[in-house]
């Protein structure tokens, strides 16, 4: 079974750009999250969606963040326009929708590592 | 807001040494709690989790974490440390239904061999 990935791995960006990040869950999930991590400090939760629906968006620093999840299969997230503290390591985890022995844990990817100059 | 610390930031160990990772967390109902680690340039991977029942906890790679209700605490633990356990740590808590992860700012393990 593929885990679930995330690209670009990297991405360098000049401040008021903007930049696309995107994550594809394990197949058959219904539950995808955007987290992000901060210069070392802790990973904070940003949104999360069921199936192609925003469930809890309270995470979100603010409107420049747009978050995607169209069909309910891979997810976007757009920062437009990307300002300095937006640099950090993007991470999407999934979870299975009910049942199974997986369905109370988070599979995550290998995180975004995003730099705005 | 709930909250989540962890107060060994880096910890340095020999092999063989004994590794006892603290976690602690603000929420005073029922939590749901779990242990992840990320070695280097891998994915956050899960160790170990609890839900309910007995408060010992055994994960993969010999790890064990012991819930204490009383103390908010979920601490980490492994007798004998090897070279490939370097990595960091990551404690979690998820309330009532498993979504919105809060996390410690993690620990860094170094082993030394």
């Amino acid at each position: 079974e593929a885990g679930v990935t995330q690209f670009p791995s990297h991405s360098v960006i000049e401040k008021g750009q903007t930049v696309t990040l995107r994550c594809d869950p394990i197949s058959g999930h219904d539950n995808l999250y955007w987290y992000r991590r901060v210069m070392g400090k802790e990973i904070k939760f940003l949104l999360h969606f069921v199936k192609e629906s925003k469930q809890d968006e309270s995470g979100m620093p603010n409107n420049r963040f747009l978050a995607e999840r169209t069909g309910g299969t891979y997810s976007t997230l757009k920062v437009q326009p990307a300002e300095l503290e937006d640099s950090g390591v993007y991470f999407c985890a999934s979870r299975p929708g009910t049942g199974g022995l997986s369905y109370n844990e988070q599979f995550f990817g290998p995180g975004t590592r995003l730099t705005v100059l | 807001a709930q909250s989540v610390s962890q107060h060994n930031h880096h910890v340095i160990l020999s092999e063989a040494a004994s590794l006892e990772l603290g976690c602690n967390y603000s929420y005073g109902g029922t939590v749901n709690l779990f242990w992840y680690v990320q070695y280097p340039g891998q994915h956050l991977q899960l160790l170990l989790k609890y839900f309910s029942g007995d408060p010992l906890v055994k994960g993969i790679k010999g790890f064990e974490a012991e819930f204490i209700k009383s103390k908010f605490s979920f601490n980490l633990r492994k007798p004998s440390v090897q070279w490939s356990d370097t990595a960091e740590y990551f404690c979690a808590v998820s309330l009532y239904n498993f979504n919105k992860f809060y996390f410690g700012s993690g620990t860094k393990l170094n082993v030394k061999p």
